[in-house]
């Protein structure tokens, strides 16, 4: 089967920098995605990455490192609405399969 | 596009009784998700759908359970004799066959509270 470990809170001030971390097994890999969900609503998509390195979209970034099964979510100039959980999620083991999420990083940004 | 859309949004109902929850995808996507999240926990996969056909159900998935896209457009999750334990937010999502960057897009889920 799949795993993903995330640290399961992390806090920060408006305007800082914070990264978090996923680590995952599966049997097959077919990209590390992230996704975001405020209280109350939907999770998102945020970002995904298929190759190692980093894929940046605004003030998110995404990174990936295939030969350590390890991926990072990076927020940058840190704003209150980014208070939310945030999920690593891979697929199944083919293409095609369902996603499969960790339980989820609860980041509190405070003034 | 009007997303992904789900109803009842809440429901409680009484332990033992069955419960119907409706799924009504982005028209366009013929991939449809069931997940069920409970509080401080990620979206635990429950079952999908490629067109009509169902093909994949999680192993957690009890025979309580059950889903069905009889037209590969909406769909259905029925539980039956619920339990407590069976109080979730039941989420549904959908993607085309071959999504860019694993993409799915969530309705905003279907609350159950078991008494």
């Amino acid at each position: 089967g799949q795993s993903l470990e995330q640290p399961s809170e992390v806090t920060a001030v408006e305007g800082a920098i914070v990264q978090i971390n996923c680590t995952y097994q599966t049997s097959g890999f077919y990209g590390l995605s992230w996704y975001q969900q405020h209280d109350g609503g939907a999770p998102t998509f945020l970002s995904y990455n298929a190759l190692d390195g980093l894929e940046e979209t605004g003030r998110f970034s995404s990174f990936l490192s295939r030969s350590d099964s390890y991926g990072y979510l990076l927020l940058q100039e840190l704003q209150m609405k980014d208070s939310a959980s945030y999920f690593c999620a891979v697929r199944g083991n083919q293409a095609g399969t369902a996603l499969i999420f960790g339980k989820g990083t609860t980041l509190s940004v405070s003034s | 596009d009007t997303g992904v859309s789900q109803n009842p949004r809440h429901k409680i109902t009484k332990r033992g009784q069955n419960v119907t929850f409706r799924c009504d995808p982005i028209s366009e996507h013929n991939r449809l998700y069931w997940y069920r999240q409970t509080l401080g926990q990620g979206p635990e996969f429950l079952t999908y759908f490629q067109n009509e056909a169902q093909l994949e159900k999680s192993r957690l998935l009890s025979d309580r359970f059950s889903a069905e896209r009889p037209k590969g457009s909406f769909s259905t999750l029925e539980i039956q004799r619920t339990e407590q334990g069976d109080s979730a937010m039941y989420l549904c999502a959908s993607s085309r066959t071959l999504s860019s960057g694993n993409t799915i897009y969530f309705g905003e889920g279907s609350w159950l509270t078991v008494v």
